[in-house]
């Protein structure tokens, strides 16, 4: 079965350090790759994605994310976090065969110490 | 454009009582999906249509119904609401291998 796995339930970085968030996914096919961003009590907000060619993503946000095929992961990085990055950051996954469908991944809850 | 609405945000139901959850993008999208999140599961897939008149069956589906009369609204039907249907819904849209933008979500309590 489909899976999208985000090891790290919660992080706590200090302002100024550098952010890492996992994701691991299991499919067959070569997938479309996402990352979204949910502040407190508002909707999803796309970070970056990955359909095809380079394999290393340019987000907003100063985001980035390496889609690297042999582990089967997209991982999300931020050299420098702000205080305003605390949220709630998900990986998602889908495949051109499934049209748009979404799996999520269960989710990574960022906290930032000043 | 005002991309993807969803009212009402906020909704408490009863056990047994109907309700539907309104739906509509002004982004001439073909693809639309209806998304449960619960705490510790990302997102859920209920239901999604690929376009006027079509839909389908996505991992959660029981309990819920959906129909696409237009390329706008999706309305999201909860037939008899259930205590384990208190979640927040997201509905998304977008065109067909790209990204997906997602509404604010109604936040729904069943009591």
């Amino acid at each position: 079965a489909q899976s999208v796995t985000q090891p790290d339930i919660h992080i706590t970085v200090s302002e100024g350090a550098s952010l890492e968030l996992r994701c691991n996914y299991s499919y067959g096919a070569t997938p479309y790759l996402f990352w979204y961003v949910q502040s407190p009590g508002q909707g999803l907000q796309l970070l970056l994605k990955y359909f095809s060619g380079d394999t290393l993503v340019q987000g907003i946000k100063g985001f980035e994310a390496e889609f690297k095929r042999s582990q089967s992961s997209f991982n999300l990085r931020k050299p420098s976090v702000h205080w305003s990055d605390a949220a709630e950051y998900f990986c998602a996954v889908g495949f051109k065969a499934a049209g748009n469908k979404l799996t999520f991944g269960g989710g990574t809850r960022v906290l930032v110490k000043p | 454009n005002a991309g993807v609405t969803q009212t009402p945000k906020f909704q408490v139901l009863k056990t047994g009582q109907s309700m539907t959850l309104q739906c509509a993008q002004d982004m001439n999208h073909e693809y639309m999906s209806w998304y449960r999140q619960d705490p510790g599961m990302g997102l859920r897939l209920i239901h999604y249509s690929v376009g006027a008149g079509i839909t389908d069956q996505g991992e959660v589906p029981n309990g819920y119904n959906v129909s696409r009369s237009t390329t706008e609204d999706f309305p999201l039907r909860l037939l008899s609401a259930a205590p384990s249907q208190t979640s927040v819904y997201f509905c998304a849209s977008g065109n067909s291998g790209h990204e997906q933008y997602f509404g604010p979500g109604t936040r729904l309590t069943v009591t």
